[in-house]
């Protein structure tokens, strides 16, 4: 199964925030930095938040992350209708030697 | 513009070998290292393997250790994945990922290319 775990779904409504868990190890979330990506339907991964906290250019400053220990989290404020999409959850694991993903957490905007 | 054009997809029978190819253009190519993450039907991603920027470091997932090999060449801005005695479990989209070597930082993606093993 996938190294790290994340809630396989969520969900909210226009407007809320919601917060997606994804809980490693020390090897890799507890050592190296996380990295998000996001997946709309049909559409190739994109890179979401990278390092920890930082967003590439083009990224709305609604989504943020965070890390704290061996873990970390994905923050969508303001959540909009265009969210809804697969979000993925990645870091590099020193003991496997290569990069681990979560297993997905699948975002419904009701 | 970043543009990575993944090809050499099909359907094969298991045990057989599959080449793909990854056409890099847009960035300097030689300046990145590159990987190859699949995600069969359904599923989420997985990593498969990544190459530094000048082939010094290479990894592999452990479901694709000695039996696929990755490879590039700078001078073409290519990326090549050579998929040996494949398995059922192989089946998926093929995506070839520009990124770092030593983080889980994919900053550009191509749309993938399809491998089906079935007999």
């Amino acid at each position: 199964q996938f190294v790290l775990i994340q809630p396989p779904s969520a969900s909210g409504t226009p407007g809320q925030r919601v917060t997606i868990s994804c809980s490693g190890s020390s090897s890799n979330i507890g050592r190296n930095t996380v990295n998000w990506y996001q997946q709309l339907p049909g559409a190739a991964p994109i890179l979401l938040i990278f390092r920890h906290d930082q967003r590439p250019s083009g990224v709305p400053d609604r989504f943020s992350g965070s890390k704290s220990g061996t873990s970390a989290s994905l923050t969508i404020s303001g959540l909009q209708s265009e969210d809804e999409a697969d979000y993925y959850c990645a870091a590099w694991d020193d003991r496997l030697y290569g990069p681990v993903f979560g297993g997905g957490t699948k975002l419904t905007v009701l | 513009e970043v543009q990575l054009v993944e090809s050499g997809g099909g359907l094969v029978q298991p045990g057989m070998s599959l080449r793909l190819s990854c056409a890099a253009s847009g960035f300097a190519f030689d300046d990145y290292a590159m990987h190859w993450v699949r995600q069969a039907p359904g599923k989420g991603l997985e990593w498969v393997s990544g190459i530094s920027w000048n082939s010094a470091n290479i990894a592999y997932g452990d479901s694709v250790k000695g039996r696929f090999s990755i490879s590039r060449d700078n001078g073409k801005n290519s990326l090549y994945l050579q998929m040996n005695s494949l398995r059922s479990e192989d089946t998926a989209l093929y995506f070839c990922a520009k990124g770092v070597f030593g983080e889980a930082v994919f900053d550009d993606w191509g749309q993938g290319t399809l491998v089906a093993v079935s007999s």
